[in-house]
C-alpha cells in the first residue's frame, strides 16, 4: 500500500538553529515526493518538489530535502531557522493511481 | 493569475441543511480534488476528477457529492449537513496525476461549521 509518514507531530526549535522534518514513505518504486507548508489560516504552499536525478533538492524559503531510496525517507531540512518558518508541514507523494498521499503533517512552533 | 479559488472562506450551516462549496481553477488543470481536513488526521481525500465529465471518491466521500461539467469548476455538495463535517475543506488542481506536471496547487480552504 502507499502511504506516507510523518512521525514528528510536533517539533519545537530555538530562532537560529537547524531544522530536520521526517517524512518516510511506502512505495513499490520511486515515487514523486512533495513538501508543504501550511501558515495558520491558510491554503497549503509547495516548498519542493523530487522528480528524478539530484537526490537533493532546493525549495523555496531556504529549505531543502533529500531523497533516500535505501530509507525511503525524504526528510525537510533548513540551516536556521526564522520564527516566520512557524507553521504546519506537510509531506506527500503520488505514484501509480489517481491520489496524492499526504502525511499527517508536523506542526513546527519556533522559539525566540 | 488567481490559480485555485475556493468559495466561501467560511460558513456556518445547520444540521440537514445542504449547500455546495464552489472550485474554480484557471490554469486549465486537467485533476481536481476536494480534501477535508482534522486535526491529527491530515489531508483526506474526499473526491476527485481527472477531466470534465469524469469523478471518483477518494477517502471519505460518503456525505458529499461532486460533478465536473468544466474544466474549470469543480463544486462540492454536502447534501445534508452533519456536525462530523465541520471541518477546512481544500480544493487542489493539477495539470496530471502522473508524471512530472503532477504538481498540486491548493485554494487557500473554507472553513465549515455544522450546528
Amino acid at each position: 500500500a502507499q502511504s506516507v509518514t510523518q512521525p514528528d507531530i510536533h517539533i519545537t526549535v530555538s530562532e537560529g538553529a537547524s531544522l530536520e522534518l521526517r517524512c518516510n514513505y511506502s512505495y513499490g518504486a520511486t515515487p514523486y515526493l512533495f513538501w508543504y507548508v501550511q501558515s495558520p489560516g491558510q491554503g497549503l504552499q509547495l516548498l519542493l518538489k523530487y522528480f528524478s536525478g539530484d537526490t537533493l533538492v532546493q525549495g523555496i524559503k531556504g529549505f531543502e530535502a533529500e531523497f533516500k531510496r535505501s530509507q525511503s525517507s525524504f526528510n525537510l531540512r533548513k540551516p536556521s531557522v526564522h520564527w516566520s518558518d512557524a507553521a504546519e508541514y506537510f509531506c506527500a507523494m503520488t505514484g501509480t493511481g489517481n491520489q496524492f498521499y499526504f502525511g499527517t503533517g508536523t506542526s513546527l512552533t519556533v522559539i525566540p | 493569475n488567481a490559480g485555485v479559488t475556493q468559495t466561501p472562506k467560511f460558513q456556518v450551516l445547520k444540521t440537514g441543511q445542504s449547500m455546495t462549496l464552489q472550485c474554480a481553477q484557471d490554469m486549465n488543470h486537467e485533476y481536481m480534488s476536494w480534501y477535508r481536513q482534522d486535526p491529527g488526521m491530515g489531508l483526506r481525500l474526499i473526491h476527485y476528477s481527472v477531466g470534465a465529465g469524469i469523478t471518483d471518491q477518494g477517502e471519505v466521500p460518503n456525505g458529499y457529492n461532486v460533478s465536473r461539467s468544466t474544466t474549470e469548476d469543480f463544486p462540492l455538495r454536502l447534501l445534508s449537513a452533519a456536525p462530523s463535517q465541520t471541518s477546512v475543506y481544500f480544493c487542489a488542481s493539477s495539470y496530471s496525476i502522473l508524471g512530472s506536471g503532477n504538481t498540486i496547487y491548493f485554494g487557500e480552504g473554507s472553513w465549515l461549521t455544522v450546528v
